[in-house]
């Protein structure tokens, strides 16, 4: 268990809807990472925050959004959904904001499936 | 980008050891080696990670080539709970935007034979 908690486990939505996927890091974690994977990219960077700030922006759609809470749970939200965004979406946590030196620990996702 | 280069697929036998190998030649002085696994339907798991000196956990062994341009992942007992997809990441300054986060390749996935 790498203390990580991701919800819901599983969502099933239609074309154009907006969803919210929620993350709890780690406790003593200040940092959440997202990812996407779908079958076809593998595992694609989102974005970061570290202490409620935005701290690196991967590869993030503008119709997807994420924020981070005072109470350092993390929610990424995505709207005006297309059939082309199902795929499994991970949250991971680290200790700073980014310390090479410290490894990030990954919750196990949520499963997105557009309809 | 610092790529890594790893086989596609490798294949073992249950409590025989496993030594995957992982190719980075342009690695830079300050860049860590981490270690990550995946198994099926389940998130990325640390495994493992290190810079110079050959690092050793529960999970598993890093090797690292003295001149840093190779690293081998040694898992000294493979069971069946071990087939995975196993990817070698460099971590250092300005990679996708920020040291933080991880670049995922597409790793080498472990089959372990009963």
């Amino acid at each position: 268990d790498s203390g990580v908690t991701q919800t819901p486990k599983h969502l099933i939505t239609a074309t154009g809807q907006r969803v919210t996927l929620r993350c709890s890091p780690r406790s003593g974690d200040l940092s959440v990472y997202w990812y996407q994977q779908s079958l076809d990219q593998g595992l694609q960077f989102l974005i970061q925050y570290y202490n409620g700030e935005e701290r690196a922006k991967g590869n993030i759609l503008e119709r997807f959004s994420a924020q981070q809470f005072p109470d350092l749970h993390s929610e990424l939200n995505l709207s005006s959904l297309e059939l082309g965004d199902s795929a499994l979406y991970f949250c991971a946590s680290s200790v700073g904001p980014g310390d090479k030196n410290s490894p990030l620990h990954f919750g196990n996702g949520t499963r997105l499936t557009v309809t | 980008d610092a790529k890594t280069t790893q086989p596609n697929s490798m294949e073992s036998n249950e409590e025989e050891p496993v030594h995957l190998p992982c190719n980075h030649s342009t690695i830079s002085g300050t860049d860590y080696i981490h270690w990550y696994r995946q198994l099926p339907s389940q998130g990325p798991e640390y495994v493992i990670h290190g810079l110079t000196s050959n690092v050793n956990n529960r999970m598993a062994s890093l090797a690292i080539a003295e001149d840093r341009k190779s690293s081998t992942l040694i898992l000294h007992r493979a069971t069946l709970r071990d087939a995975a997809v196993y990817y070698c990441i460099l971590r250092g300054t300005n990679y996708g935007g920020s040291q933080g986060n991880l670049i995922f390749g597409k790793g080498t996935k472990l089959s372990v034979k009963p």
